[in-house]
């Protein structure tokens, strides 16, 4: 079990560019999450989704931000023309389908993001 | 809506000094409480968890125990190694009301350990 995968680990972007973030969730989860986390913030909910299916977005910022997580292959993070405000740690989780009292949610190693 | 506050730091102890992290919690509904820890450069690793009042959790020696009547979930370690130098965060999630892992941080408090 490799767990919760991302990368890159460091990505380095120019103002402007585009930058996507991967993430593969744990085996056997069907659900992602992301987070991010900014310099001298804690970390904050970004957005949830199942396979082909954003179900909370209520933490993403309206602009330049999108996330999709297709039927096959990893959940991808896509922030568009970025700023060096979005210079920060996203980090991904997943979890399984299942029983609403047992939290089994991990968390990947995180992208940190560098916007020069 | 739901929030979680928890004592800033940094905090620094000597090795083996008793550690308290306080953390409180507001929430409507009968949320999961958590622990996280993040070593320098690292991500994020589940140190503990209570999913009902009075639970205990506990690992690797640290421990906090669900306290519903104060909402708070305090982490305690007797006797502190200089390895335990990391943030550490507490966290709920009320997935019995979203369905939903939406995981709440605090802001961390930083936690640093000297021989």
């Amino acid at each position: 079990n490799a767990g919760v995968m991302q990368n890159p680990r460091h990505l380095v972007r120019r103002r402007g560019q585009e930058a996507r973030l991967r993430c593969s969730p744990m085996k056997g989860h069907s659900h992602v999450y992301w987070y991010r986390q900014l310099p001298e913030e804690g970390l904050k909910f970004m957005v949830y989704l199942q396979k082909e299916n954003i179900i909370d977005e209520s933490g993403m910022p309206k602009e330049r931000f999108s996330a999709e997580f297709p039927k096959e292959g990893p959940s991808i993070l896509r922030i568009q023309q970025v700023v060096r405000g979005d210079s920060a740690a996203y980090f991904c989780a997943s979890s399984p389908q299942g029983d609403p009292q047992l939290y089994m949610t991990l968390f990947g190693p995180g992208t940190r993001l560098t916007v020069l | 809506g739901d929030s979680v506050t928890q004592m800033e730091g940094p905090v620094t102890l000597s090795e083996e000094a008793f550690l308290t992290i306080n953390c409180t919690y507001t929430a409507t509904g009968y949320p999961s409480l958590f622990w996280y820890v993040q070593y320098p450069g690292e991500g994020l690793q589940l140190l503990l968890k209570a999913t009902k009042a009075d639970d205990k959790g506990s690992n690797k020696g640290f421990e906090a125990t669900y306290r519903k009547e104060t909402t708070s979930f305090h982490l305690e370690k007797g006797s502190v190694q200089v390895s335990d130098s990391a943030v550490y965060f507490c966290a709920l999630s009320d997935r019995m009301k979203t369905s939903y892992d939406k995981v709440i941080f605090g802001p961390g408090t930083s936690l640093s350990v000297i021989p």
